[in-house]
């Protein structure tokens, strides 16, 4: 089973435009991160939130996290076309296991 | 600095064979983690080994195994393959042991399973 749910689905945007995904998990967290994937190749390592920290930047990405809600966010602003992949959250539990939601379709159009 | 390596990039295999699949991780990286991904159940852990012990297991059958070796690299297994395995499976590596705080992933092994 999947600890983290993101929504939506998929997500069509044009360049020069945000692009907001959620993530909502269930259990307790160690930190919660983001990773991208281009069509079918690996994941890339986006960001990382601590379960102690609300709010983190890197770049084009805004991520947040609100432990009380079980949910984050990624924020990616001023999209471009490069951007178009798929878009994971993934929990860490206190023994480091990682497991990842259903991901986030990203289409941006130039 | 090479990257994880997953051997082999695709693979076809029939039912009822088993496969190999290899992965080395970056050096120095001494976690190795296996997923499944398939565009019906997304990204499932199989397993993570950290110096040639299994330390997390995920809900697969016993057709799914893997080991560590000395040197990091890992191999997973799967016998008697059924349809269902058909799948990308992907193998990450990271430095940290404790948290996982960033694994770097290989391209993937596409299975095919006929």
């Amino acid at each position: 089973s999947q600890q983290g749910e993101e929504d939506p689905q998929a997500l069509s945007i044009q360049e020069g435009e945000n692009a907001t995904m959620n993530c909502s998990y269930k259990t307790s967290i160690n930190n919660l991160q983001w990773y991208r994937q281009n069509s079918g190749r690996g994941l890339v390592h986006l960001i990382l939130i601590r379960s102690n920290e609300r709010e983190k930047h890197s770049g084009r990405l805004r991520v947040t996290l609100d432990t009380s809600k079980k949910s984050s966010s990624l924020l990616i602003t001023a999209s471009r076309a490069a951007d178009t992949a798929s878009y994971f959250c993934a929990t860490a539990d206190s023994w480091g296991k990682l497991q990842f939601g259903a991901g986030t379709q990203v289409v941006v159009t130039p | 600095k090479a990257g994880v390596t997953q051997t082999p990039r695709y693979l076809i295999k029939t039912r009822g064979q088993q496969v190999t699949l290899s992965c080395s991780p970056i050096s120095g990286h001494r976690s190795v983690s296996w997923y499944q991904q398939t565009p019906g159940q997304g990204l499932q852990f199989l397993f993570e080994y950290f110096s040639e012990t299994q330390r997390n297991k995920g809900n697969f059958p016993g057709r799914f195994s893997g080991r560590q070796f000395s040197n990091s690299r890992s191999e997973m297994n799967v016998s008697t393959l059924e349809l269902g395995d058909s799948a990308l499976y992907l193998c990450a590596s990271s430095p940290d042991r404790e948290t996982n705080e960033k694994l770097f992933f290989g391209s993937g092994t596409q299975l095919s399973v006929l």
